[in-house]
Order: structure tokens, then sequence, then C-alpha cells
């Protein structure tokens, strides 16, 4: 068990609406990312952040943003949802930047727009 | 650039039999690699990772992977399979100063009894 927990962990919701998902850690953590996992891709970077107030694009950050107000939360937002974002999220975190450093994830969050 | 490449998205194997399970991967720079395993409706566990320390690594749950920079592969074996070990199985690589995992589709493995 990481200690990270996400809400929610299932939702539906409509095309055009925002939804937020949330990634809480006990763990103190400096870095928190959000992947977001489709059959054939395998898990792709959203954003991440290495910092209160520091985040970063990952590889599919479009119509998606994220804030970290704290280092235990990271919160990822999609402003307008459509179908191409049903998908499931995992948030994941990691002690410090060294490329060996194990990268822990979440349970994550099964989102579908209809 | 960074990408990783799973040969074959589906595995089956019977129980007791050697599990294999490819993974090969480009890097213009030493890599690090690991292996997380994904039971259904759950996360990413870590089963395994090479650090550039010892190049075979053994993980969890008798599973170890081999570094091997010629081939550029870090296949994960085990040498009987347990029906515990049906799951989906990814592959990941991360360059020393990267920030990102770059994770491969997986290859789902079905134990037969």
């Amino acid at each position: 068990d990481a200690g990270i927990t996400q809400s929610p962990r299932h939702k539906v919701t409509e095309t055009g609406t925002p939804v937020t998902l949330r990634c809480h850690q006990t763990e103190n953590h400096r870095y928190m990312y959000w992947y977001r996992q489709d059959p054939g891709h395998g898990l792709r970077l959203i954003h991440y952040s290495y910092g209160v107030k520091d985040t970063d694009k990952g590889e599919v950050s479009d119509g998606y943003s994220v804030s970290r107000s704290k280092t235990e939360d990271f919160l990822l937002t999609l402003e307008s949802a459509t179908s191409s974002q049903t998908s499931v999220y995992f948030c994941a975190i990691s002690e410090s930047e060294g490329a060996g450093n194990t990268i822990y994830f979440g349970e994550g969050s099964w989102l579908t727009v209809v | 650039a960074q990408s990783v490449t799973q040969l074959g998205s589906h595995v089956s194997v019977s129980e007791g039999a050697l599990v294999l399970l490819r993974c090969n991967y480009s890097s213009s720079v030493p890599p690090y690699l690991f292996w997380y395993v994904q039971y259904p409706n759950q996360g990413l566990q870590l089963l395994l990772k090479y650090t550039s320390a010892a190049t075979l690594v053994k993980g969890i749950n008798g599973f170890e992977a081999e570094f091997k920079k010629s081939e550029t592969s870090f296949h994960l074996t085990k040498p009987s399979a347990h029906m515990s070990d049906a799951a989906e199985y990814f592959c990941a690589v991360r360059e020393t100063g990267a920030n990102n995992l770059f994770f491969g589709t997986g290859t789902r493995l079905t134990v037969i009894p």
C-alpha cells in the first residue's frame, strides 16, 4: 500500500461537463503524476508535479489541467469532458527525481464520458 | 528518445511452465528499466527494477529479469507459473534526468490449469 488515495473511484459524466479527480498521498513525496490507461497504449503521462504549485505537461496533456496547492493533494481537471477522455486514470508518486526511484501507483479512477 | 516494445499482447502458459514476457527498449542514454504487474481492477505494483547495478534482477513473487545491453532487452521470466500470476504486465523505461516513465502496451498473461 503506497499511501495513495484516489477519488472518486468510479464516475459517469456527460459530455461537456467539468470533472475533477483527486489524488491524496500520505507519504510526503515531492513528485506526483497523473497517467491515463487505454487499451493498446499502456499508460501515458498527462501532467506531473515536482512541488507545490510546480507542474508540467506530459505527453497527452491537451484537455486537462492540474493543480497542487498542498504537498499531499494533486487534482486533475477535465474542463469540458469528451468521450475520448473515457479512460482509467492513475495517480502516482515518487520520492525524488532520480530516474532509478520507484514510481508508486494508486488504485485508479474509472471515468466514463457519455 | 525512449520507448518500450512488448512483444505479444497476450501470452498463455500452463501452470508450472516457464513464463517469458519480452521487453525491448530504445534509449539514447543508459536507461532505468521497470516491470510492473496489474491485477484486474487494481493499480500497478512494482515487480522489479534495473538501476545499473546487477544485470540480473530478482523481484517479488519469484520473477526475475535480465538486462542485456547488446540486445536492448529486459525480458521477465519465472521458472514455474502459478495461477495467481495471471495478470497484465507492463515494462517501462526511464532515462537519467527524465521525469517520466514510458510504458509498453502491456502483456496479458493467462495461466492454464
